[in-house]
């Protein structure tokens, strides 16, 4: 168990609808971050926060959000949902966001777009 | 330049058997290359880590070596067993951004 927490574990929804995910870090972790899996894309990453803060960007859509809350809880939003977004979403921490500091992956939420 | 190209996709080993996944980079930037285990179901999980200040690092079974100047590091399992069943994922950051950039993931079978 690695301690990050995703909620829901499965998300089955329409084109065009917005959905939001959440993600609890471990305790003590500041920073969170978010990558989607697909299968012809691997895992990539989408955006970091840390304690609040957005870090670092990554290809993350314009209909796609973030943010992390004061309790360092963090949610993705996506909205105006096509197809093409149903993939596994990945939320992880790390201590301190900087460097060798591991990165702990939760175990995702799986989006399918109907 | 941002990519990681790892080979190969997939990998039957036979049990007590040596596992071989190897990785090549391009962006000279990347200095922290962590190697994660994904196992159906579950989200990835770090597995060992290399700077490129050393040529090898060995935990266990699982040994990175890294070659700087070819810009290649592999990751070696010794005596695979079926319980190293899983995807592989290797990754590159360039330190103190912290975005990985990954692999796109070997599955490795391993048979008794």
């Amino acid at each position: 168990d690695s301690g990050v927490t995703q909620t829901p574990k499965h998300l089955i929804t329409a084109t065009g609808q917005r959905v939001t995910l959440r993600c609890s870090p471990r305790s003590g972790d500041l920073s969170v971050y978010w990558y989607q899996q697909s299968l012809d894309q691997g895992l990539q990453f989408l955006i970091q926060y840390y304690n609040g803060e957005e870090r670092a960007k990554g290809n993350i859509l314009e209909r796609f959000s973030a943010q992390q809350f004061p309790d360092l809880h963090s949610e993705l939003n996506l909205s105006s949902l096509e197809l093409g977004d149903s993939a596994l979403y990945f939320c992880a921490s790390s201590v301190d966001g900087q460097g060798e500091q591991p990165q702990h992956f939760g175990d995702g939420t799986r989006l399918s777009i109907l | 330049q941002q990519q990681v190209k790892q080979s190969p996709q997939s990998l039957i080993v036979q049990k007590g058997g040596i596992s071989i996944i190897n990785c090549a980079y391009e962006n000279t930037a990347f200095d922290y290359f962590p190697w994660y285990q994904q196992f159906p179901g579950k989200g990835p999980a770090l597995l060992i880590a290399i700077r490129p200040d050393v040529s090898e690092k060995k935990e266990g079974r699982f040994t990175i070596s890294f070659n700087k100047s070819a810009k290649q590091f592999s990751l070696h399992i010794m005596d695979s067993q079926p319980g190293d069943s899983a995807t592989y994922f290797c990754a590159a950051s360039i330190w103190n951004t912290d975005k990985l950039i990954f692999g796109t993931g070997t599955r490795l079978q391993v048979f008794p």
